[in-house]
């Protein structure tokens, strides 16, 4: 069975602080992982990733892989309030796991405090 | 654009009841899908359905049926709602089912008393 797992589960920090959110998995016929933000409403792509060690970057969030490991980073620098919410990853499979090979962890719960 | 819409955005059902939770994209997406968010379960893959009259199910299929006629709608049909439906319900969409991201709708919440 495929597996994704994140932590922390929460994390709470005071603006202006660097986290980095990791993502660990177990799937068979890796094809990709995915971050995404979920604030109050639908979780909006931030980004994805199927190469090992290419950093992937917008503004503040950068994130990165590594299939040998098997697992994912997501670095968020000079924290702000906006950046709360719950970040989740996906991880897809070229076929079983998830039906569609789509597999979310539970999510970390990030709370920037000012 | 309005991307992927999901109505109603609230429901409260009693135990028993059926109803149909609706998705619209017009984004032209081929492959459609329903989660529900749970606290604690993160997101479960309930069906999908790679196009036009294709479905097929996910993690947790009991209790709900779908059918896709067209390419812009996938409705999600609960037949006889239990507690254990009250959830947060999610459409999402992607242009393929390999490596294009999903586009999420904004959610309907569910209770069942």
């Amino acid at each position: 069975e495929d597996k994704v797992v994140q932590s922390p589960l929460s994390l709470v920090v005071h603006e202006g602080d660097t986290v980095t959110l990791n993502c660990s998995y177990e799937v068979t016929n890796f094809r990709s992982l995915l971050w995404y933000k979920q604030e109050k409403k639908a979780p909006t792509f931030l980004f994805m990733l199927t190469s090992s060690g290419i950093e992937k970057k917008s503004g503040r969030l950068s994130s990165i892989l590594d299939k040998k490991e098997l697992f994912s980073i997501l670095n968020i620098t000079a924290t702000q309030t906006g950046d709360s919410a719950i970040y989740l990853c996906a991880v897809k499979a070229r076929s079983g796991g998830g039906a569609d090979g789509l597999t979310f962890g539970k999510g970390t719960h990030l709370i920037i405090q000012p | 654009n309005a991307g992927v819409t999901q109505t109603p955005k609230f429901q409260v059902l009693k135990t028993g009841q059926s109803m149909t939770l609706q998705c619209a994209q017009d984004m032209n997406h081929e492959y459609m899908s329903w989660y529900r968010q749970d606290p604690g379960m993160g997101l479960r893959l309930i069906h999908y359905s790679v196009g036009a009259g294709i479905t097929d199910q996910g993690e947790v299929p009991n209790g709900y049926n779908v059918s896709r006629s067209t390419t812009e709608d996938f409705p999600l049909r609960l037949l006889s709602a239990a507690p254990s439906q009250t959830s947060v319900y999610f459409c999402a969409s992607a242009l393929g089912s390999h490596n294009s991201p999903l586009h999420f709708g904004n959610g309907t919440r569910l209770t069942v008393t």
